[in-house]
C-alpha cells in the first residue's frame, strides 16, 4: 500500500523557474527517497534524505525533512525542460518501502 | 487505488537454490512493469523492465543469466534468481504501470529475500 501523498498532483511550469513538489507521510521512517521517473521508464533515484537530517542539496535539488510535520519537500531549482518526469517520494522503515502517487511535472520550454 | 502484489513476502533459502517471486497487478492491467532490488540501508535501485511479451531489458551490471524475467499476461511479472547466494540476499520491489500513457505506476509491497 502507498504512505506517502504528493502535493500537488501535477505541476506545469516555463523553463527558469523553481519547481517544489510535497510529500507528506503517516509513520515514523528511517529515511525518505525521491524518485524520478520518465514517462514508461522506471525509477531513478534522486536524493535520500535521513530521520535526522533536515537538508540536503544535490545539484539543482534541494530537500528538505520536517518530521514533526511528517512533510518533505523537493525542490528543483532554475527548471529545464528535461525536468519533465514524474518525480515519486518514498519513506523507508527497515527496508519496508512505501511510495506516494507521484508528482507529474512539466516543465515547458 | 490499483494493488500490485507480491509473492512470498519472505523467502529464506539456501545457497545454490533457485527462488522464483511473482508480482501482480490485481484489478487492472500492466503491460509493463518493473523490478527493483533494495540493500539495506540504500536506496531502491532498478534492475530490469519488464514487458507482457518481449523479453525483459536489464539495467547495466545487472545478469540477465541470473535474474530470469518472465512476463507472461498483463497481470503476472515473475523474477527467478538463479543459483541463489548470500549477496543476493535483499529486498525486491516490483511496480507495474497502469494504462497506455505509462503515467500511473503502483508498487508492490516487496519480498525479503535471504539467502543463506
Amino acid at each position: 500500500s502507498q504512505q506517502g501523498e504528493e502535493d500537488p498532483q501535477a505541476l506545469s511550469i516555463q523553463e527558469g523557474e523553481n519547481a517544489t513538489m510535497n510529500c507528506s507521510y503517516k509513520t515514523s521512517i528511517n529515511n525518505l527517497q525521491w524518485y524520478r521517473q520518465n514517462s514508461g521508464r522506471g525509477l531513478v533515484h534522486l536524493i535520500l534524505i535521513r530521520s535526522n537530517e533536515r537538508e540536503k542539496h544535490s545539484g539543482r535539488l534541494r530537500v528538505t525533512l520536517d518530521t514533526s510535520k511528517k512533510s518533505s519537500s523537493l525542490l528543483i531549482t532554475a527548471s529545464r525542460a528535461a525536468d519533465t518526469a514524474s518525480y515519486f517520494c518514498a519513506t523507508d522503515l527497515s527496508n519496508d518501502m512505501r511510495f506516494g502517487a507521484g508528482t507529474r511535472l512539466t516543465v515547458k520550454p | 487505488g490499483a494493488v500490485v502484489s507480491q509473492h512470498p513476502s519472505w523467502v529464506i533459502c539456501k545457497s545454490g537454490t533457485s527462488v522464483k517471486i511473482e508480482c501482480r497487478s490485481l484489478d487492472f492491467q500492466a503491460t509493463t512493469m518493473f523490478w527493483y532490488r533494495q540493500f539495506p540501508k540504500q536506496s531502491l535501485m532498478l534492475m530490469a523492465t519488464s514487458n507482457e511479451g518481449s523479453k525483459a531489458t536489464y539495467e547495466q551490471g545487472v545478469e540477465k543469466d541470473k535474474f530470469l524475467i518472465n512476463h507472461a499476461s498483463l497481470t503476472l511479472s515473475t523474477l527467478t534468481v538463479t543459483s541463489a547466494h548470500p549477496e543476493d540476499s535483499s529486498f525486491y520491489i516490483c511496480s507495474a504501470v497502469s494504462g497506455t500513457s505509462g503515467r500511473e505506476q503502483f508498487f508492490g509491497p516487496g519480498t525479503r529475500l535471504t539467502v543463506l
